[in-house]
């Protein structure tokens, strides 16, 4: 099956800095790329997501890229402030053949916390 | 438009009964899919629901069972407890894409400590 491995486990970058989350994932097959970012007592929450035939997708302060051939794909934070201090978690799923998709299969999950 | 809704929030349950989860979707979404987070496993995949048939189905035991209503609502069963199924149970809805996968949206999730 898919194993999606996720790096750092902790983020601590200073406000107003970028922060990068990296996740490779194992399954060629695997077209669709979720991020989720979970605070503390909530369920996680969509943030941005691409799929296999786009190379990059943004949206205000957040972008993802993916890159098919290595099969890793990043978060980017830009200008984080202190609203982004939570755990991220990426996520790999591949379409089925009699139709919907895979589960969704999630990485360990980053903690960032945003310094002051 | 209301989220997904999960109750209850907080159980408390003694190993070898039995308990039921439920979770309603985001109106319209007739995609429902239950996994569960533990600090140790992460988030895993149990199962998910579409057309009240199980379409999908992950790594666990059969103890681990669900439904789906005509609402679309779902519901979750673990029988037999064990204190290794102490965790957060997540429901997550979706529409259906056509050959693709549907962004799934979670809901708070249920927060089952078994003693």
């Amino acid at each position: 099956g898919e194993n999606v491995e996720q790096h750092p486990s902790t983020l601590s970058v200073q406000e107003g800095d970028s922060a990068v989350i990296k996740c490779t994932y194992s399954d060629s097959a695997s077209n669709y790329f979720p991020w989720y970012k979970q605070e503390l007592g909530k369920g996680p929450q969509l943030i941005i997501d691409i799929r296999s035939n786009v190379g990059e997708k943004k949206d205000q302060r957040i972008a993802v890229t993916l890159n098919k051939t290595a099969k890793h794909f990043s978060l980017h934070i830009t200008e984080t402030q202190p609203e982004d201090s939570a755990v991220y978690f990426c996520a790999a799923s591949m379409s089925r053949s009699g139709g919907g998709a895979d589960g969704l299969t999630f990485g360990k999950g980053t903690h960032l916390i945003i310094q002051p | 438009k209301a989220g997904v809704t999960q109750t209850p929030r907080y159980l408390i349950k003694t190993r070898g009964q039995q308990v039921t989860l439920s979770c309603s979707p985001i109106s319209g979404h007739r995609s429902v899919s239950w996994y569960q987070q533990t600090p140790g496993q992460g988030l895993q995949f149990l199962f998910e629901y579409f057309s009240e048939t199980q379409r999908n189905k992950g790594n666990f035991p059969g103890r681990f069972s669900g439904r789906q209503f005509s609402n679309s609502r779902s519901e979750m069963n673990v029988s037999t407890l064990e204190l290794g199924d102490s965790a957060l149970y997540l429901c997550a809805s979706s529409l259906p894409k056509t050959g693709a996968p549907g962004e799934q949206y979670f809901g708070p999730g249920t927060r089952l400590t078994v003693t």
